[in-house]
This record gives C-alpha cells, structure tokens and sequence, in this order.
C-alpha cells in the first residue's frame, strides 16, 4: 500500500527558512518524478515544484523560484523541499505528490505551514 | 491565474448530469494526452478521479468519465449524487516534467 507522509509543517517567521520532508512506502520511489503542490487556506491548488526520478533535473513555479529548493533521497525513499526567505503568501497546505505529470495517483495528507509573525 | 482555466462553480440535481470544462494552450492539454481530474472533500487530500484523459483508476465511479478536444478537456459526473459534492481541479502535463493546474470547480448538489 503506498503512503505519502509529509512533516515539518509549522509556524515560521517571514524571511526565516523551513524544511518540508516527505517519506515514501509502497512503492519503488526510484522509478517516479514526485511533485509538492500547496493550496493556500480556502485557495485552489498550486503546483510547487517537480524533481525527476533520479534526482538530476527541479522545476518551479514562478512563484518559488529562486527561494525553494526541492531535492531527494532514493536511499531513504524521502522527498524535500527546502524554503527559503519565506513570506506570508507562502503559507498554505504542502502536499507531496507522486507522478503527478502522469497519473497524480498519490497524494500525502499534507502539511501546514504558516508564515507569520 | 492559473494556467488552465475552469469555471468557478457548477451546480446540478440529485440524479442529473454536469460537466466541468479545463481549458488550455497547446502547450499543455493540446500536446499531451496526460490530463488528470481531481476531487476534493473539505479538509482533505485531493483523490485522483480520472488520469491520462479518459482512464478511471480502480474503485472510481463509472459516473466519472472525460473527455478531450483540441485544448480543452472536461470532465461529466453523471446520475449526481450528494457525495459528488467537492472541489475538482484538472491538471495537464506541460512537458519537461513540469504540470499546469486548473483553478478549481466547486460543484454543488441541488
């Protein structure tokens, strides 16, 4: 059975940085691009970011580029995102997502983050 | 703005037929056959109801079904039942990995 888990969701400065984690089971994580997507509170669904399965190529929303960073370990089936100079617009649910370019066919159960002072 | 674009809400009876439109560039839904749907319940995680245009995953209604022409995907919830009540969102692959999403269609049941 494949699990999503996301953490480190909590309430942050504006400027300061966080580290989103997402670990992985069910599934060969190696062999899939996986995706963050956020919805802000009562906001639709934003995509984030994407890495690919191997690790060697991140896209980003306009949004983010230049502030996060996502990343991975196949050897810990684990999936990152590091944000960086955080502002209040960033607060929103964090979801990871597998395969979401294909199939979107799992979705953690999120994270919170909320940027304020 | 979102990429794709969706209509903010659609609403239908119990037992009657809706469809959301998800409209695109070439770029996104024209070039690829990689459209998925979503449903989303309050305080919860999107579900996937539809993948590659038309393909329903296992454990989905077949009161789900979809569709794609041009640059313009939809998705038809038919025989609307109060559980159907949620948040759709589209999303298309838009190469190099990347993905675009739609901005959301609540539907609500009458």
């Amino acid at each position: 059975q494949v699990h999503l888990v996301e953490s480190g969701g909590r309430v942050v400065q504006p400027g300061r940085s966080l580290r989103l984690s997402c670990a992985a089971s069910g599934f060969s994580f190696s062999r899939y691009g996986m995706h963050w997507v956020r919805q802000a509170p009562g906001k639709g669904l934003e995509w984030v970011a994407v890495i690919t399965l191997d690790g060697s190529e991140q896209y980003y929303g306009e949004s983010v580029k230049g502030r996060f960073t996502i990343s991975r370990d196949n050897a810990k089936n684990t999936l990152y995102l590091q944000m960086n100079s955080l502002r209040r617009e960033d607060t929103a649910m964090y979801y990871c997502v597998k395969d979401l370019g294909i199939t979107g066919d799992y979705w953690g159960q999120g994270t919170l983050v909320t940027v304020s002072s | 703005q979102s990429a794709l674009t969706q209509p903010a809400s659609v609403s239908g009876s119990l037992g009657q037929s809706i469809t959301i439109s998800c409209t695109g560039i070439t770029s996104n839904i024209g070039n690829y056959n990689l459209v998925s749907w979503f449903q989303q319940h309050p305080g919860k995680a999107p579900k996937l109801v539809i993948y590659e245009v038309t393909k329903r995953p296992s454990g989905v209604s077949n009161r789900f079904s979809a569709s794609k022409s041009g640059t313009t995907a939809s998705l038809t919830i038919s025989g609307l039942q109060a559980e159907d009540e949620a948040d759709y969102y589209c999303c298309s692959y838009a190469g190099s990995s990347k993905v675009v999403l739609g901005g959301g269609t609540k539907v609500t049941v009458l």
